[in-house]
């Protein structure tokens, strides 16, 4: 699986779109962009994926480039309540769901 | 709530003894993978199980092993635990058959070794 780079901590104001990136410049044409969750203490928690084009869920919407060799997870309206570690993995589809974790994003919403 | 519920939450053991682990998948859901996470870290892919078979195997000694039951519930054993293995124990549950899908965790069992 590719491999992902992310900023280690990002800060966001309640109300606020968060916008968070993800390098992932050895990516391979079978390989999705998937993005999870960890809010402190708990199991990490699916947000959404996409191979090429961007897509949108109840949750979030993931934007890729047209290289693919980033994308960026948005969250519209930060709450409290999104403060978590986000994971950015590449994985190919399919049979084997080994998911390659990092050290994430650390984003923290302000009041 | 995912459905995917692990036992215990939390358990202390001392090094050298042995540990089990439990999960009960998501309803459906005939693949579950064991994840370790040490503090700070993101989780550490161990093993996955498909029908009762393992499928894949992360970078752990043999000591780290595995169950999956013809209801696709799982079991995790350690053996002869060292410190090092002081860590978050995840479970995850997905539908093999459908490709492209999420996987869903469970909430963890915090193990420490003393």
């Amino acid at each position: 699986d590719a491999k992902t780079t992310q900023p280690p901590s990002m800060d966001c104001a309640e109300g606020r779109a968060a916008n968070l990136p993800c390098n992932h410049s050895t990516i391979s044409g079978n390989e999705y962009v998937y993005w999870y969750r960890q809010i402190h203490s708990q199991g990490p928690q699916y947000i959404i994926h996409g191979l090429k084009n961007n897509e949108t869920n109840e949750m979030a919407s993931l934007i890729i480039t047209e290289d693919r060799k980033s994308s960026t997870l948005i969250l519209p309206h930060a709450t409290l309540r999104d403060t978590a570690v986000y994971y950015c993995i590449v994985r190919v589809g399919g049979s084997n769901y080994k998911l390659t974790f990092g050290k994430g994003t650390l984003l923290t919403v302000n009041p | 709530e995912t459905g995917v519920t692990q036992s215990p939450t939390h358990l202390i053991k001392t090094r050298g003894q042995q540990v089990t682990l439990r999960c009960s998948s998501q309803s459906g859901h005939n693949t579950v993978s064991w994840y370790q996470q040490a503090l700070g870290q993101g989780p550490q892919f161990i093993f996955q199980y498909y029908r009762e078979e393992e499928n894949g195997r992360g970078n752990f000694p043999p000591r780290f092993s595995g169950l999956q039951f013809p209801n696709y519930s799982s079991e995790l054993n350690v053996n002869a635990l060292e410190l090092d293995d002081s860590a978050l124990y995840l479970c995850a549950s997905s539908p093999q058959t459908v490709l492209n899908t999420e996987a869903f965790f469970g909430q963890g069992t915090r193990l420490t070794v003393v």
